[in-house]
């Protein structure tokens, strides 16, 4: 059994460019979640993929989207970049079932904007 | 609204010293309250999760426990190993997000 996995590990971008960030999820799991973490802050809900379609949304701006693939992969896009996107941007897998279901987390990517 | 709050931000013990950590949130409906523990510049790993009130789970020298406003993660005679941030997160009936507290870092000195 694969665990989730993130690339790239780390990321540096300069203030208005785009990013492409992407996760594999791990076997058997066809839910993925993105977080954003700020440092010395818990993560913060960004948006959630099922059957390759967003299943609830934080309060992000439409600057941030994502997609899923058939093979419940996901990408997370973020255009403008702006200096507060610096961050450590999660990736978790689950199965749509139960309430509760655990979430496992990938490693991350850290974001630095200049 | 949904919100988690941890406490403290930070604590530092002596190895062998046991200690419990706070987690206190409001949630609407709680589906499941889920302990993490994450390592600097990593994702959080997967500790427990409670489902109701007087639930408790054991892992090596952890142990979580729920009541109806809080959860408690008690630690036993730790080790520098256990030195990371434990996350606290609910989940409620309005969705299917996770609300997050703010962490706290546990430092274990040998």
């Amino acid at each position: 059994e694969t665990g989730v996995t993130q690339s790239p590990t780390h990321l540096i971008k300069t203030r208005g460019q785009q990013v492409t960030l992407r996760c594999s999820s791990q076997s058997g799991h066809n839910t993925v979640s993105w977080y954003q973490q700020a440092l010395g802050q818990g993560p913060q809900f960004i948006f959630q993929y099922y059957r390759e379609e967003e299943n609830g949304r934080g309060n992000f701006p439409p600057r941030f989207s994502g997609l899923q693939f058939p093979n419940y992969s996901s990408e997370l896009n973020v255009n403008a970049l702006e200096l507060d996107d610096s961050a450590l941007y999660l990736c978790a897998s689950s199965t749509w079932g139960p309430p509760g279901d655990t979430q496992y987390f990938g490693p991350g990517t850290r974001l630095t904007v200049l | 609204e949904d919100q988690v709050t941890q406490s403290p931000e930070a604590l530092r013990l002596q190895e062998g010293e046991s200690s419990s950590l706070n987690c206190s949130y409001t949630v609407s409906g709680l589906r499941g309250l889920f302990w993490y523990r994450q390592d600097p510049g990593k994702g959080p790993e997967f500790l427990f999760t409670l489902y109701s009130a007087g639930e408790e789970k054991e892992k090596e020298r952890l142990k979580a426990t729920l009541t109806k406003k809080e959860s408690f993660l008690h630690i036993t005679a730790p080790k520098p190993e256990d030195s990371a941030t434990y996350l606290c997160a609910v989940e409620g009936d309005s969705n299917y997000q996770l609300i997050w507290g703010a962490g706290t870092k546990l430092i274990i000195k040998p």
